[in-house]
């Protein structure tokens, strides 16, 4: 078993949809929790980081952490075809000192469609 | 304000041989952590660099290496490259331990493929 769970999709909505994106995981050493967007032929891009749990809002963004069920979610509202692209979770332990170790979700292919 | 830059984009080499990858951390940064990405899957951790020593290292065999320069540059090498290490190879910076809520800043990586 994965440590970090993320369905791959594909998810496809229309321009305008609200879009629910989540990740799961068996590690309750996992503090630091992260979402990222990644375009095609980029590097991932920091969209979203989060050590607490409860929800963390940014523009059209809302990152929501339960440590409790072990469960995060990434909400954008109002999606635009610019959303396209594909988003990774990342978590990491709290201790780890200088590490940089963090593990990744599979990552969910996006596509909003005008 | 420069974000992270890697070197060269893209690299076709074949197996057996070595390669060498490089990185300069965004301005302002002082940690290098090496991650590889396959194709269709997330990245993985493959190590860190801070203060030019290896702080800790992920599960890749030790044909994997690398090293961090006074600047905080780094470079990747890999040797006797096998058909499977082709993947798009990431370097990401962040400043300090991670205790000090330094997010990983990436840059667009380098493209390897092994023929």
């Amino acid at each position: 078993q994965k440590e970090v769970e993320q369905d791959p999709g594909p998810l496809s909505v229309p321009e305008g949809a609200i879009v629910s994106l989540n990740c799961t995981y068996s590690n309750s050493a996992f503090q630091y929790f992260m979402w990222y967007r990644q375009y095609s032929r980029k590097g991932p891009e920091l969209l979203m980081y989060t050590y607490s749990s409860g929800n963390k809002e940014d523009g059209r963004f809302t990152a929501q952490v339960d440590k409790s069920s072990k469960y995060i979610s990434l909400f954008i509202r109002d999606s635009q075809p610019s959303d396209s692209a594909t988003y990774l979770c990342a978590m990491e332990p709290y201790g780890s000192g200088n590490t940089g170790k963090l593990i990744f979700g599979q990552g969910t292919t996006l596509q909003v469609k005008p | 304000d420069a974000g992270v830059t890697q070197s060269p984009t893209h690299l076709i080499k074949t197996r057996g041989q070595q390669v060498t990858l490089r990185c300069s951390p965004k301005s302002g940064h002082d940690t290098v952590s090496w991650y590889q990405q396959a194709l269709g899957q997330g990245p993985q951790f493959i190590f860190q660099y801070y203060e030019e020593e290896e702080r800790q290292r992920g599960n890749f065999p030790d044909r994997f290496s690398g090293h961090q320069f006074p600047n905080y540059s780094s470079e990747l090498n890999v040797n006797a490259l096998l058909l499977g290490d082709s993947a798009l190879y990431l370097c990401a910076s962040s400043l300090g331990p991670r205790g000090s809520n330094s997010p990983l800043h990436f840059g667009n990586g380098t493209r390897l493929t092994v023929t």
